[in-house]
């Protein structure tokens, strides 16, 4: 079956430390990635996607993300965490299977709480 | 920018009571879906369409149906609410090509007492 793994529920880090929110995938061929972002009792907001290219994405807020094919992992990373970035965030799959409904369908992890320690 | 917007933030209902939770997004998108957030269980898909009056189950569909009457709205339906109804409800669009990310509301949060 196919899923995605965000193997930590809560991940704490000090102000001003790099971050790191793990996720990897088992999904057959090349999917579409994608990370999320959910403030206390808001909606999901979009970071950043990894298409096709390089493998280093950047995107909103200052966040960053490696895709590792090998290793089928899309870890999120930030170079220096900020308080305000305390959220739950969500890795999100998108297999591409040539039928149409299941290309509109993701497969998401259950999520990893970010503390961010002032 | 995109905006999602949903009609309720918080409601609460009776066990057996008909709910409505509506969904507008103003950026022209093919596809539109609804799911609910639960601790512990993450997002699960209940439906999705992607085109006006189409409509595709997802992981989650009993208890629930949809309505897509005009291609910026999309209705999530509880015929007959009950407790464990009782979850967070997201709406999202997403323009139809595969790469395309979703945008969301602010969620309805739905009590069934």
């Amino acid at each position: 079956a196919q899923s995605v793994a965000q193997p930590e529920d809560q991940v704490n880090v000090a102000e001003g430390n790099p971050l790191t929110v793990k996720c990897t995938y088992s999904v057959s061929g090349n999917p579409y990635l994608f990370w999320y972002v959910q403030y206390p009792n808001r909606g999901l907001q979009f970071l950043l996607k990894y298409i096709t290219g390089d493998n280093l994405v950047k995107g909103s807020y200052g966040f960053e993300a490696e895709f590792n094919k090998s290793q089928t992992s899309f870890h999120l990373k930030k170079p220096s965490a900020l308080v305000s970035d305390s959220a739950l965030y969500f890795c999100a799959v998108r297999p591409i299977i040539f039928n149409a409904g299941n290309n509109r369908k993701l497969i998401w992890g259950l999520g990893t709480s970010l503390a961010v320690n002032p | 920018d995109v905006k999602v917007t949903q009609s309720s933030r918080y409601l609460v209902k009776r066990t057996g009571e008909k709910v409505f939770l509506e969904c507008v997004q103003d950026m022209d998108h093919e596809n539109m879906f609804w799911y609910r957030q639960d601790p512990g269980l993450g997002l699960r898909l209940i439906y999705f369409s992607y085109d006006v009056k189409m409509k595709e189950k997802g992981d989650i569909p009993e208890g629930y149906s949809v309505s897509r009457e005009k291609k910026e709205r999309f209705s999530l339906i509880l015929e007959s609410a009950s407790t464990n109804q009782t979850s967070m409800y997201l709406c999202a669009s997403q323009e139809g090509l595969r790469t395309g990310e979703l945008f969301f509301g602010e969620g309805s949060r739905l009590t069934v007492l």
